[in-house]
């Protein structure tokens, strides 16, 4: 399996600053057939389901704010909300799909400082 | 705008069966741009992706729990459904449908999963 990682296990940022996640891939993620990284970033706020916020490790998903950014490559890749406001408090996973089993990582709580 | 509804008990005795049902609305089940999946998260925990499946029935299993899930659809009624025999306290966790979206470039494949059901609390207790 490839078997995904995150750091930190939480944050805390003050509101407008810059919050930063890091997901490692223990395999590449990486088809070089297509130059693309098989891999997603999720937003979960309690109490519901997560909700996608990028595809091929940079794409936003529509309607997502343009705060949310993913960059990376192969097994090391970054979230970064670049002005957290109130309503991004939640955890956030990283999830592979380059092969199956498709995993996700275990999760970063971000919170406001 | 695609919905999934999910259905099923949420309390089960260790050995029994669980099933679960995804009732979809605003897609066809039948669609071959998506697949459809299940994904289950214990409580205070991340999340586990347990199946999925094609609309040729087509399926892809979590090695870890493959010989005890099945995953199919119902293209009648539009839903999907899961199956997870002789359950245990391990496997007390919400479980969330999800459609799994397919990504085509150079090669098709199940990617990310949106949307996803309200999610069932299951919880597995003598």
């Amino acid at each position: 399996d490839n078997v995904m990682t995150q750091f930190p296990d939480s944050l805390t940022v003050s509101l407008g600053e810059r919050a930063t996640i890091n997901c490692k891939s223990s395999q590449s993620v990486f088809f070089g057939s297509n130059k693309k990284n098989y891999l997603s970033w999720y937003q979960q706020k309690p109490g519901q389901p997560p909700k996608v916020l990028i595809y091929w490790a940079s794409t936003r998903r529509p309607g997502v704010p343009d705060r949310f950014s993913g960059s990376g490559s192969v097994t090391n890749f970054t979230l970064t909300i670049s002005s957290l406001q109130p309503e991004d408090v939640a955890v956030y996973y990283c999830q592979q799909y380059f092969d199956s089993p498709f995993t996700f990582g275990p999760g970063t709580r971000v919170d406001i400082k | 705008q695609v919905q999934l509804q999910q259905s099923g008990p949420g309390l089960l005795k260790p050995s029994e069966t669980l099933s679960l049902t995804c009732a979809v609305s605003g897609a066809s089940i039948d669609n071959p741009d998506y697949y459809w999946g299940w994904v289950r998260q214990p409580p205070g925990k991340g999340l586990e992706w347990i199946a999925t499946i094609y609309h040729n029935d087509i399926t892809y299993y979590n090695p870890s729990l493959k010989s005890r899930v099945t995953i199919s659809l119902n293209t009648s009624r539009n839903q999907f459904s899961l199956e997870l025999t002789s359950v245990s306290a391990a496997d007390t966790a919400v479980y969330f449908c999800a459609r799994h979206h397919r990504l085509e470039d150079v090669v098709a494949v199940p990617a990310f999963f949106d949307p996803w059901g309200q999610g069932t609390p299951v919880t597995v207790s003598s």
